[in-house]
């Protein structure tokens, strides 16, 4: 059973601070790696794709690839209030091959 | 460019009727996702199709749930007869090729169709 964990939270961070979102994947030979963002009501919008081991940055996100560690994580600097909303982890099936596996979300909430 | 669209963006409707959800996919993209959303089970793929052939149904919970691609710009989801337990927000999706590597596992989502059945 291909899974992918996230803590559902809800996870409070101030505002101005760094908010760490974290993700562990069942399947050890997943390629693509991707976060999605959630406002209540809305649909998830893609924020940040990862394929390699690393960091990946883009504006205040940073995307860290860990295959080894099976673990994917989103760092977002300088929280702001409009950044609340719930964020997926999705990992490519290899077996479905075109097919992504969502973790259930973490909610996060920028307290100002 | 336009987005995923769907419609329509909420459906009310009786138990026992039938429900058909559209779908627009973007323009040149070649893959298309039917998700359904609820708070107790998450995300969940129901069905996709690669140019317009259906690959993958395992996720539609029965058969009440069909769906079709007739054509590269557009898919219907049907249930038949609809029950209370089938409300839930439903989600189009479509992939693209990556002009560097002829392909990407990228979706990117409509704005989805709250459906609600009393």
């Amino acid at each position: 059973q291909k899974e992918v964990e996230q803590n559902s939270g809800p996870l409070s961070v101030p505002e101005g601070a760094i908010a760490s979102l974290n993700c562990t994947y069942s399947d050890r030979g997943s390629q693509s790696f991707f976060w999605y963002r959630q406002y209540s009501g809305k649909s998830p919008e893609l924020i940040m794709s990862i394929y390699s081991n690393g960091d990946k940055e883009d504006g205040r996100f940073t995307a860290q690839l860990n295959k080894a560690s099976q673990y994917v994580s989103l760092l977002i600097r300088d929280s702001q209030p409009s950044d609340s909303a719930t964020y997926l982890c999705a990992v490519n099936d290899i077996q479905g091959a075109q097919k992504l596996v969502f973790g259930q979300g973490t909610r996060l909430t920028i307290n100002p | 460019d336009a987005g995923v669209i769907q419609s329509p963006r909420h459906e009310v409707t009786e138990m026992g009727q039938e429900v058909t959800l559209r779908c627009k996919p973007i323009s040149g993209h070649n893959s298309l996702f039917w998700y359904r959303q609820t708070m107790m089970r998450g995300l969940e793929l129901l069905i996709y199709f690669n140019n317009n052939v259906p690959i993958d149904d395992s996720g539609m919970p029965e058969d009440r749930f069909s769906a079709k691609m007739p054509n590269a710009s557009f898919s219907t989801l049907k249930i038949q007869p609809s029950e209370p337990r089938d409300s839930a927000v439903y989600f189009c999706a479509s992939r693209g090729l990556s002009h560097l590597t002829g392909f990407s596992y990228e979706q990117y989502f409509g704005p989805g169709t709250r459906l609600t059945v009393t």
